[in-house]
C-alpha cells in the first residue's frame, strides 16, 4: 500500500546539537506537510512544501522537498528544549483528490539540557 | 487553540459498546478529517469529508462510520468496540482539500 516512511523513530540530542528527520515515500507526492506534536498535545502544522526541490526555512528549522517529490527532510539547527516533541511528515498522493494525508510514523525528539 | 473542538475529551466504555465522538471544525473550514492515534500504529487516517460528502477513506474499520452534517460538524461512530480500539481520536479541519490541517485536542477512548 501507499506508505510514507520516516526515520529515525527516536532521536536524543544534547541541547545545542543539530537534528534531522527524514521522510521517504514509495510513490510521488503532490505535496508534503510537516507537523509537530508536543507530549500530551495534538499535531500542529509547521509547513507545506509543494515544488520539486523546494527549501523553506523557519528560524532554526529547514525543510526540504526532494527533486523527485518522494522524499523530504526537516533539519533543526542548535536544538533547544522547546523543540521536544514528535515530528511527523505527511504526504498527499499525487492522484488523490480527497486531500488524504499519509502520515509517517514520526520522529520523537528529546533534548537534554 | 486551533479552533477545532472535540467532545468528549475522555471516554471510558466496555467492549461491545457503541460510542459517538463529535467534532466542530474551525469556522469557514469545509473539510473534516478523522485520525486514530495509538502507541503502536502512529497517526492513522480514517476518513475525510468535504462539505458534507465523503471524499477519502483510509484504514477505517467497517464497525466505524462517520458523517458530516449540514452545519459542517462531524461525528465518528464506533460500534462493537474492542480492546484494540482504545486510542486517541483526532479530528482535523481545513479550508479546502489539500490545505494545512488544524487538529482538535482529541478524544481519548478507553475500552475496558
Amino acid at each position: 500500500g501507499q506508505q510514507v516512511m520516516q526515520i529515525p523513530q527516536y532521536q536524543h540530542v544534547q541541547e545545542g546539537e543539530d537534528f534531522t528527520t527524514y521522510c521517504n515515500s514509495s510513490t510521488t507526492l503532490s505535496n508534503i506537510q510537516w507537523y509537530k506534536q508536543r507530549p500530551g498535545g495534538h499535531p500542529v502544522f509547521l509547513i507545506q512544501l509543494v515544488k520539486s526541490g523546494e527549501v523553506k526555512k523557519q528560524k532554526r528549522l529547514t525543510f526540504q522537498f526532494g527533486e523527485a517529490k518522494k522524499n523530504s527532510s526537516l533539519h533543526i539547527t542548535a536544538t533547544q528544549t522547546t523543540d521536544v516533541g514528535t515530528y511527523f511528515c505527511a504526504g498527499t498522493l499525487i492522484y488523490n483528490q480527497g486531500g488524504k494525508l499519509i502520515f509517517g510514523q514520526g520522529t520523537e525528539l528529546s533534548v537534554k539540557p | 487553540d486551533s479552533g477545532v473542538t472535540q467532545t468528549p475529551k475522555h471516554l471510558i466504555t466496555a467492549t461491545g459498546q457503541r460510542v459517538t465522538l463529535r467534532c466542530s471544525p474551525r469556522s469557514g473550514d469545509l473539510s473534516v478529517y478523522w485520525y486514530q492515534q495509538s502507541l503502536d500504529q502512529g497517526l492513522q487516517f480514517l476518513i475525510q469529508y468535504y462539505n458534507g460528502e465523503e471524499r477519502a477513506k483510509g484504514n477505517i474499520l467497517e464497525r466505524f462510520s462517520a458523517q458530516q452534517f449540514p452545519d459542517l460538524h462531524s461525528e465518528l461512530n464506533l460500534s462493537s468496540l474492542e480492546l484494540g480500539d482504545s486510542a486517541l481520536y483526532f479530528c482535523a479541519s481545513s479550508v479546502g482539500l489539500l490545505n494545512e490541517q488544524f487538529f482538535g485536542p482529541g478524544t481519548r477512548l478507553t475500552v475496558l
